[in-house]
């Protein structure tokens, strides 16, 4: 088993529907998990940290870390033409290895 | 404040041959970290810099090589290299140590083409 694991899509959902990305992960990374967003030609950016049970808002991007199912989720309320792009999740281990999902591509329809 | 720079930005190179990519990490940021990224494989860890130090590697040939200076800019180097070894080679730096090391600001990458 790969230690982070992403449906690739496409995701497609209308402008203003929410978005749900969903992430798995192995019992070899269970410290910290991040989202990052890629837009197509560029370098990824962190959008979202999350370190414990439960659920991290920030705007219109809500982390879900739910350790016990060992999956985390990125939710994206109100989508905009402009969040389309692939969404890459991230988990580190204790020994501060950090692996990458392959990325879900997410599009946004106006 | 100026961001991870990497270069060069593009570069061709043939089988056998070798290659060194620079990366300037964020002013203040002591951590560098190489990844590849490929269509196919995403994004995959190379190894870890943290005050001149090797603190991780990934599952990668020896051929793939880093070092960090005191400065901490960081250098990659691939010899030998292959045709699969054509990839986005993307830098990436944060303040370091634990527990916010995953919380890592990307260069723009250097693309490289084997041929």
């Amino acid at each position: 088993q790969k230690e982070v694991e992403q449906n690739s899509g496409p995701l497609s959902v209308p402008e203003g529907a929410i978005a749900s990305l969903n992430c798995t992960y192995s019992d070899r990374v269970s410290q910290s998990f991040f989202w990052y967003r890629q837009y197509s030609g560029k370098s990824p950016e962190l959008i979202m940290s999350i370190y414990s049970n439960g659920d991290k808002e920030d705007g219109r991007f809500t982390a879900q870390l739910n350790k016990a199912s060992q999956y985390v989720s990125l939710l994206i309320r109100d989508s905009q033409p402009s969040d389309s792009a692939t969404y890459l999740c991230a988990a580190e281990t204790g020994a501060n290895n950090l692996f990458f999902g392959t990325g879900t591509r997410l599009t946004v329809i106006p | 404040k100026a961001g991870v720079t990497q270069t060069p930005r593009y570069l061709i190179k043939t089988r056998g041959q070798q290659v060194t990519l620079s990366c300037s990490p964020i002013s203040g940021h002591r951590s560098v970290s190489w990844y590849q990224q490929t269509p196919g494989q995403g994004l995959q860890f190379l190894f870890e810099y943290f005050s001149e130090t090797q603190r991780n590697k990934g599952n990668f040939p020896g051929r793939f090589s880093g070092r960090q200076f005191s400065n901490s800019r960081s250098e990659m180097n691939v010899s030998t290299l292959e045709l699969g070894d054509s990839a986005l080679y993307l830098c990436a730096s944060t303040l370091g140590p634990a527990p916010n090391t995953g919380e890592l600001f990307f260069g723009e990458g250097s693309r490289l083409t084997v041929l």
